[in-house]
């Protein structure tokens, strides 16, 4: 079965400073791969997405990602943070064997320190 | 474009009342649907999906049902409300049940059971 596994629950940064927000996962079958992100009390945004064609993902914001299958890791990378980043992350696998149905990590809730 | 509505926004129930959230699209076909429940500090839990009119999968036994009763229209219902039900509830959709390309959500209902 799929899985996704975020490796920090909490990232706190400096304004200005990289952001890394770790993601490893498991599939048995060729994945795909999101990062959604959620501000306090408010839907999902898809940040990005991974599905089957450059490895190296540019999404919104400023944020990116790179496919390692070698690694089954998804890294989620800023170069430098800004206040409104602060928010929780979610990294999301989704391969045929749950019907391509989505399943979400425990999330990685970002603190952006001025 | 689509674009996701999903109603009320917040919602204070008592213990042992019924419950009714909808969601709806609009500007595509035959979506597949879903909703989910992200209780507090936790990750996303898939409730219900949907792959057409009257098609409803139930990804976790519990005191909720879902309903669609039109194509672009996904209903959240409860008989009687447990305090356990509390959570914030989003709906999504997504293209078809191939290749995964992401879900669009919608803004969510926190719900409250006192």
């Amino acid at each position: 079965a799929q899985s996704v596994t975020q490796l920090d629950s909490h990232v706190s940064v400096s304004e200005g400073t990289p952001v890394l927000l770790r993601c490893n996962y498991s599939s048995s079958y060729s994945p795909s791969l999101f990062w959604y992100v959620q501000h306090p009390n408010k839907g999902l945004q898809l940040l990005l997405k991974y599905t089957s064609a450059a490895t190296l993902v540019k999404g919104i914001n400023g944020f990116e990602a790179e496919f390692k299958k070698s690694e089954t890791s998804f890294h989620l990378t800023k170069p430098s943070a800004h206040m409104s980043d602060a928010a929780e992350y979610f990294c999301v696998v989704s391969d045929r064997a749950n019907d391509y149905k989505l399943s979400f990590g425990a999330g990685t809730t970002v603190t952006v320190r001025a | 474009s689509q674009t996701i509505h999903q109603w009320p926004a917040t919602l204070v129930q008592p213990v042992g009342s019924p419950l009714s959230l909808e969601c709806t699209v609009e500007g595509t076909s035959n979506p597949n649907l879903y909703w989910y429940r992200q209780a507090a500090g936790r990750g996303l839990q898939l409730l219900f999906y949907s792959v057409g009119i009257g098609q409803i999968s139930s990804e976790v036994p519990q005191n909720l049902s879902a309903s669609r009763p039109q194509d672009r229209q996904f209903i959240l219902s409860s008989k009687k409300l447990l305090l356990s039900d509390s959570g914030f509830y989003l709906c999504a959709w997504s293209r078809n049940r191939g290749r995964n390309y992401g879900y669009t959500f919608g803004s969510g209902t926190r719900l409250t059971v006192v």
